[in-house]
């Protein structure tokens, strides 16, 4: 049974590019959660999506960076236009259902360098 | 507001001894979840274990255990009898009721001694 899938594990761009960032939830879960982490820091929730909507985004940037979780395929974290601040480790984590017990279960990470 | 603070920065423990990671946290919600997590050198987040606010009995699995004092509003991690992998950082995380989202502390960096 595979774990949450996040790819690519290490993305490099330079100033001004768009990065990319794909989960492909846990067989069976439908609730995405997308999280950033800066060095030495714990996770900050960036936004929360079920198939083809967004549910909370109240932790992202209003520019930049956008999110979507279609019908088909994976959810996919997007960043225009990358800045230096934009370097971290960015996690997705999926659950089954919302319940207050429920675990996140999260990925690799992808590790976002901004050159 | 929510908010999870983990006090410990690092931690050393001796193999085989046990060891308390400390977390508290602050909510107004009745109902909320507090979860650990493990983050090794490696970096992806593994689940350890969770405790409900309306749990009368401390949470365990295997050898963690969570020391859940709900006057206080704190959910320390004990881990017992240390193992080198356990070398690793230790993340406490809260989700409230009225929020679909993870709060999570600043982690514990726990190093384990040979």
């Amino acid at each position: 049974n595979a774990g949450v899938m996040q790819n690519p594990r290490h993305l490099v761009r330079r100033r001004g590019q768009e990065a990319r960032l794909r989960c492909s939830p846990m067989k069976g879960h439908s609730h995405v959660y997308w999280y950033r982490q800066l060095p030495e820091e714990g996770l900050k929730f960036m936004v929360y999506l079920q198939k083809e909507n967004i549910i909370d985004e109240s932790g992202m940037p209003k520019e930049r960076f956008s999110a979507e979780f279609p019908k088909e395929g994976p959810s996919i974290l997007r960043i225009q236009q990358v800045v230096r601040g934009d370097s971290a480790a960015y996690f997705c984590a999926s659950s089954p259902t919302q319940g207050v017990g429920q675990p996140q279960h999260f990925g690799d990470g992808t590790r976002l360098s901004i050159l | 507001a929510q908010k999870i603070t983990q006090t410990q920065p690092g931690m050393f423990v001796q193999e085989k001894e046990a060891v308390t990671l400390d977390c508290t946290y602050d909510t107004s919600d009745q109902s909320y979840g507090l979860f650990w997590y493990k983050q090794p050198s490696s970096g992806e987040m593994i689940f350890l274990i969770y405790q409900g606010s309306y749990d009368e009995q401390n949470a365990t699995e295997g050898r963690y255990s969570l020391n859940f004092q709900k006057a206080r509003k704190s959910a320390n991690l004990v881990i017992s009898a240390s193992q080198l992998g356990d070398s690793a950082m230790y993340f406490c995380a809260m989700r409230p009721y009225n929020f679909n989202k993870f709060y999570f502390g600043s982690g514990t960096k726990l190093n384990v001694k040979p």
